[in-house]
């Protein structure tokens, strides 16, 4: 068991580039969820996948992001027109089934920088 | 919507102590799941502890161990015979059981510091 992982684990760009970040899940984990934390705060959740579907997405996420999972494993974000508010860690987190007795296996964290 | 609070936001033990974490939360749920989740510096978010809202026994992990109580609302976190690797960023979260995607609602983190 390798643990979540996500690529890459910093970035920096220019205001209004776009970005895309990867997560690759615990394997057979059918839940995939990603989480944004600001400076101080806690994570706060984006979105979420069971296996290829997305069921679930946070007002945070705005028509500048988008999340996929193609095929029910690893899955990306992409932000369109960086903002510098999008500056944040971007966390993947999954889990193994849909009972609410699973954990939360939580990845490393994008850390995005916008200048 | 559901909300937790952690209102410390900071904390020092000596090495070998006994440290309470505080967290209340708000919801109108009668089923959830509480947690405790430990950040390191530059590491990833792993979970200390959790605790079903029906069970009324408290949840215990080695040295680590919770308060529930579901009447006030109360989640707290005591860490007993505290080592220096505790040094982290503890998170209060909160997952409600029906109806939802089961993500997790974080309170805003307490920096606990371990000292020689």
């Amino acid at each position: 068991d390798t643990g979540v992982s996500q690529d890459p684990r910093h970035k920096i760009t220019k205001r209004g580039q776009n970005v895309t970040f990867r997560c690759d899940p615990i394997s057979e984990h059918n839940r995939l969820y990603w989480y944004r934390q600001t400076l101080g705060q806690g994570p706060e959740f984006l979105t979420y996948f069971q296996n290829e579907a997305q069921l679930e997405k946070s007002r945070l996420l705005s028509d500048r992001f988008s999340a996929e999972r193609p095929k029910g494993s690893f899955s990306t974000l992409e932000i369109q027109r960086t903002e510098q508010g999008d500056s944040a860690m971007y966390l993947c987190a999954s889990s193994p089934t849909g009972s609410l007795t699973d954990t939360q296996y939580f990845g490393p964290g994008t850390r995005l920088t916008v200048l | 919507a559901q909300t937790v609070t952690q209102s410390q936001p900071e904390m020092s033990v000596q090495e070998a102590e006994t440290v309470t974490l505080s967290c209340t939360y708000d919801t109108s749920e009668n089923n959830y799941y509480l947690f405790w989740y430990k950040q390191p510096p530059s590491r990833q978010m792993i979970l200390v502890i959790r605790q079903e809202a029906y069970k009324q026994q408290n949840a215990t992990e080695n040295r680590f161990s919770v308060n529930f109580q579901k009447a006030a609302k109360s989640f707290s976190l005591k860490i007993s015979d505290s080592q220096l690797g505790d040094t982290a960023m503890y998170f209060c979260a909160f997952m409600k059981t029906q109806g939802g995607s089961e993500k997790l609602v974080f309170g805003k983190g307490m920096k606990l510091t371990v000292n020689p």
